[in-house]
């Protein structure tokens, strides 16, 4: 299957910063990009949808001041978390969806505000 | 409506078992379902989709069993190995519009030696 990949694996920020993680798909191109966030033993929540050339779409409730995303080539989404705070924590998970429509997740971004 | 309700949470099988989890959706406009295995700490892995035109699917030990009319899938791991021990999601989304996956509340799997 396709291959998304996803950097860095694990961040470890003071409150206050700014942190960008960046996914990729390797071996396809990706007009259209998603941001899940994951809290432990739980399901996948959708952020956002990243849409190349234009600006991301952001699912309710998820503040797009806050989790800015920019998805600048057909290969490229990146989130960037802004001022980040404890609450922030988390698991972040990138999928690109292939020509055929399936769905190819990155490996994951652990984040831990201190 | 965009809900996709699945079942058991949690579920342990002795190694050979056939473990069984289903799912159930609302949203008539779904036309994929993909089911994702994921182990702790990493991301999701596609292990096999079904599209609605097809009543079954089957990849190796793992088998999608889909029914139109009861809105419902299920995936069965055939001769199951302590190595298939992971958490399992299943999905739905609309291919033909927004491509949105809409996530099962995921199932803890056991397999015991």
């Amino acid at each position: 299957g396709a291959v998304v990949s996803q950097h860095p694996s694990r961040v470890i920020c003071k409150s206050g910063t700014s942190v960008k993680i960046e996914c990729r798909s390797l071996d396809f191109q990706a007009t259209t990009m998603f941001w899940y966030r994951q809290f432990p033993k739980k399901s996948l929540m959708l952020m956002a949808t990243s849409n190349e050339g234009s600006k991301a779409t952001y699912e309710q409730g998820v503040e797009k001041d806050k989790f800015l995303i920019n998805h600048a080539s057909l290969t490229l989404s990146t989130l960037t978390v802004t001022s980040a705070h404890p609450e922030d924590s988390s698991f972040y998970i990138c999928s690109a969806p292939d020509i055929a429509g399936e769905q190819f997740f990155g490996p994951g971004t652990r984040l831990t505000v201190l | 409506q965009q809900q996709v309700k699945q079942s058991p949470q949690s579920l342990i099988v002795q190694k050979g078992g056939i473990p069984i989890i289903n799912c159930a959706y609302e949203n008539t406009a779904f036309d994929y379902f993909p089911w994702y295995q994921q182990f702790p700490g990493k991301g999701p892995a596609l292990l096999i989709a079904i599209r609605p035109d097809v009543s079954e699917k089957k990849e190796g030990r793992f088998t999608i069993s889909f029914n139109k009319s009861a809105k419902q899938f299920s995936l069965h791991i055939m001769d199951s190995q302590p190595g298939d021990s992971a958490t399992y999601f299943c999905a739905a989304s609309d291919v033909q519009g927004a491509q949105k996956l809409v996530f099962g509340q995921g199932t803890r799997l056991t397999i015991n030696p």
